[in-house]
């Protein structure tokens, strides 16, 4: 089993609508979450970052990370065609290591 | 400013020969990640180097891969005796490494095919 297991899709959704990304991870000891966009044929960019459990919102992004369930999300409020990327979540451990372990990306597909 | 810097962008070569692979991070940052992007395996950690620390080579998948840093700054990534399964998209990222900036700054990627 994968540390950190993510859809990949693809997911095709119309313009406007609300898209939820998520990833499941098994390991209790992340405490730090990110959510990366890759367009095609480029490098990750980083989208978002929570530290241990709660929300973050950005614009028309909102991260959420619940502990409990080792469970985070990505919500993408109005999206647009220039959403469409492949998503991809990250976590490591409290200090001590900068290893991040990087979930396989969701393909998104923003249709106008 | 300039960002991460990757050389050369698509790289073609034979079974059993060698690669190099380099980046160039951005001024200043201390930390620096080589990772590997294959089809449907997301990002997979190889190596790790921060500032004059022993790099973090855990990722490593066999001893033909190999890493150095060069006076904290540039960095080049070698293959030997390359296998049809290295390749795929070899991504180099750097960190300011500050408190509170988990941040990674990620190159284009260099495109490897081995035949």
């Amino acid at each position: 089993q994968k540390e950190v297991e993510q859809d990949p899709g693809p997911l095709s959704v119309p313009e406007g609508a609300i898209v939820s990304l998520n990833c499941t991870y098994s390991n209790s000891a992340f405490q730090y979450f990110m959510w990366y966009r890759q367009y095609s044929r480029k490098g990750p960019e980083l989208l978002m970052y929570t530290y241990s459990s709660g929300n973050k919102e950005d614009g028309r992004f909102t991260a959420q990370v619940d502990k409990s369930s080792k469970y985070i999300s990505l919500f993408i409020r109005d999206s647009q065609p220039s959403d469409s990327a492949t998503y991809l979540c990250a976590m490591r451990m409290t200090s001590g290591t900068y290893k991040y372990i990087f979930g396989t990306g969701t393909r998104l597909k923003v249709l106008a | 400013g300039a960002g991460v810097s990757q050389s050369p962008s698509n790289k073609v070569t034979e079974k059993g020969k060698d690669v190099e692979l380099r980046c160039d991070p951005i001024s200043g940052h201390t930390a620096l990640y080589w990772y590997r992007q294959s089809l449907g395996q997301g990002l997979e950690f190889l190596i790790y180097f921060q500032g004059n620390s022993a790099p973090d080579k855990s990722g490593l998948p066999s001893d033909r891969f190999s890493a150095e840093r060069t006076g904290g700054s540039v960095s080049t990534l070698t293959i030997q005796r390359t296998q049809q399964e290295d390749s795929a998209v070899y991504l180099c990222a750097s960190s300011p490494r500050l408190a509170g900036q988990e941040t990674q700054y990620f190159g284009p990627g260099t495109r490897l095919l081995v035949l």
